[in-house]
Parts: C-alpha cells; structure tokens; sequence
C-alpha cells in the first residue's frame, strides 16, 4: 500500500482551464503539504494543513486553493492554468507536532504538471 | 529566515567507493532538524536520514551517514559503498523546531559509474 498517493501523475493541459490533484496519505498523520518543484528541480512549500486546519499559505496566487476534507486527505486546486504554472507538484505528510525537530515528511511520488 | 547551501551541482562516483554530498544552514533557532532526501529519475522523493540539532551523534541508516558539524552548520551526507541505484539527485532539507515545512537546498546529482 501507498503511503502517500496523488493522483494523478501526469497531468497535461490548456492555459486558461481549472484542474485539481488529489492527495491520499495512509499513515494516520494529521499534517499534509503541497510543494512545488520548478524546472530547474528546485523545492518550495505551499500550502501545509494540520487537522484541517490551514497552517501554511506561502506566497502563491489565490488561482491555488488548498482542500483538506479530513486528516488524510489534501486536495489541489489550480483555476485558469497559466504556462508558469508548469512544474512537479508534490503531497507530503508528517505526524506534525509543533516543538518536534524529528518530523518526517513522507512525500507522494509527484504529479507533473504540463501547461500548453 | 532558513538557507540552506548546497555547492555541488553533480558529482561522479565510481561504484563501491565512498561520496560526500555536502550541506550546509543557516539559523537562527537553537533547535533544528536536518534531512536529506533521494530523488531518482522516476521523480519520487525519498527519505533517507535525520539528525536532530541536539543530538550527541552522528546520525547513520545502513550505508547513510551524516557527518554533523555543528559549529560549522554543516550537515554533509556519506553514501558509503556506492551502487548503480544510488545515481540520483540528493537534497538536504532543515526545519526549525516550531516551523512546520521544510526548505530545502538546490539539490546534488550523483551518478555512479560501473
């Protein structure tokens, strides 16, 4: 079984449409974390919930809006796709407590995101 | 702000011998921790090792090991015995202890050659 499962794992499509990637994570932890990863391969954080509750909003544009209908699940959504927005988007969670150093991130394997 | 530097952008290493990926960080937060994850061409992100700001060791998983030098902020990882499935791009990442997300370096490619 996956740990950390997004779906799906490529997604190819038109500037201007609104598309969404699902983010499931099996390990019973109650934070989750939508990174994103650029061309030249280089990781930043996004959006992170604990317990449903938003805890992390970057500087992203309001086209991306975060979803977390329970613990274990963190959706995202992206309105009027732009060509920038092309790039490898990655769900992680963690068993995230504050005052903890040891704080894994288990991350899903990516969706790759092309805008044309 | 956490900053996290990572010099070398690829390394070639020969298989079966030892490499030393190097990191180092920037904080202010007495209480950090420090990750290094792999990231093979298939594009997963893969968790290797952790070591805690406060820990009195070395941290190791199997042929993983961190060399932590805390005075110079330096997190530098050691694949020890390298193997063809080693060839990859390495990333070091910190968290401070009340932050949440992690910030990650540039990242290194290994290729391990035969």
């Amino acid at each position: 079984d996956t740990a950390v499962s997004q779906t799906p794992k490529y997604l190819v499509t038109q500037m201007g449409n609104d598309k969404s990637i699902k983010c499931e994570q099996n390990l019973g932890h109650d934070t989750m974390y939508w990174y994103k990863q650029d061309s030249k391969k280089f990781l930043k954080i996004m959006f992170s919930y604990n317990n449903k509750e938003l805890i992390i909003n970057e500087t992203v544009p309001n086209r991306f809006s975060p979803k977390s209908p329970d613990k274990a699940h963190l959706n995202l959504h992206i309105n009027s796709l732009e060509l920038g927005d092309s790039a490898v988007y990655f769900c992680a969670s963690s068993q995230g407590v504050a005052g903890l150093a040891k704080n894994i991130q288990y991350f899903g394997a990516g969706t790759r995101l092309s805008v044309l | 702000a956490q900053k996290i530097t990572q010099t070398q952008p690829g390394m070639f290493v020969q298989e079966k011998e030892a490499v030393t990926l190097d990191c180092t960080y920037d904080t202010s937060d007495p209480s950090y921790g420090l990750f290094w994850y792999k990231q093979p061409s298939s594009g997963e992100m893969i968790f290797l090792i952790y070591q805690g700001s406060y820990d009195q060791q070395n941290a190791t998983e199997g042929r993983y090991s961190l060399n932590f030098q805390k005075a110079r902020k330096s997190a530098n990882l050691v694949i020890s015995a390298s193997q063809l499935g080693d060839s990859a791009m390495y990333f070091c990442a910190m968290r401070d202890k009340d932050d949440y997300k992690l910030s990650f370096g540039a990242g290194t490619t290994v290729t391990v050659r035969a």
